[in-house]
């Protein structure tokens, strides 16, 4: 089993609908992210948690939320979705104990809105 | 400008060249370095870290230049299995700051 899991792995949703992505980790991990992918702008930062009911923004968080109400769920909500939000949708976590930067990725969650 | 810059590519090497790949941050305050591989709609996933010394893994070399705020990194003798696209990750040592993503280079070996 992946030791970071996202679902649903795929999604095709209409404008105005609200659509939460769930990642969970076995990993023990601390620190959880969630990311975007498209075409030609890279992974971009959504919002990050290092600890539980800890969140931050990331580069593009207007349009999204997410809960973290367990160190091992990071939820990532679309209130109201929209086609611009139509992307290949990451989660990670990390543990930054060490000097390591080892990101551990889900395998994605592509999200489609109509 | 971009916190992290990279040529998108494609290099379309044939099997057994030579590549190098360049990446540019722009903080300055950045501690730390790594280079990421992701396959076609896959993951990314580490491939190394990027030493201020330099520091190879097998047919992989990267170099650091803190002082041109550059990073590098160069596949020898590359392989079919090379295909991919290389990110570079970029982490302030500031506290509460995750990893920064360059939109990555696209390498393609052939045959």
């Amino acid at each position: 089993d992946a030791d970071v899991t996202q679902t649903p792995r795929n999604r095709i949703t209409k404008t105005g609908k609200r659509i939460m992505l769930e990642c969970s980790q076995t990993k023990g991990h601390d620190r959880m992210y969630w990311y975007r992918q498209d075409p030609g702008l890279g992974l971009r930062l959504i919002y990050y948690s290092f600890d539980v009911k800890d969140i931050n923004k990331g580069e593009i968080s207007d349009g999204y939320s997410v809960s973290r109400q367990a160190q091992a769920k990071f939820s990532l909500s679309l209130e109201s979705a929209i086609p611009n939000q139509t992307a290949l949708y990451f989660c990670a976590t990390s543990d930054f104990k060490g000097v390591s930067g080892e990101l551990f990725f889900g395998e994605g969650s592509r999200l489609t809105v109509l | 400008r971009k916190e992290v810059e990279q040529d998108p590519g494609p290099f379309n090497v044939p099997e057994g060249a030579t590549v190098a790949f360049n990446c540019t941050y722009s903080n300055s305050a950045s501690q730390s370095f790594f280079w990421y591989r992701q396959d076609c709609r896959k993951e990314p996933k580490l491939l190394m870290s990027v030493y201020s010394s330099g520091n190879e893994d097998g047919r992989f070399t990267a170099q650091l230049n803190r002082a041109s705020q550059y990073i590098s990194l160069l596949i020898r003798d590359s392989k079919l299995s090379d295909s991919a696209t290389y990110l570079c990750v970029v982490r302030s040592n500031q506290a509460g700051t995750a990893l920064i993503f360059g939109k990555g280079t696209t390498l393609s070996v052939s045959s």
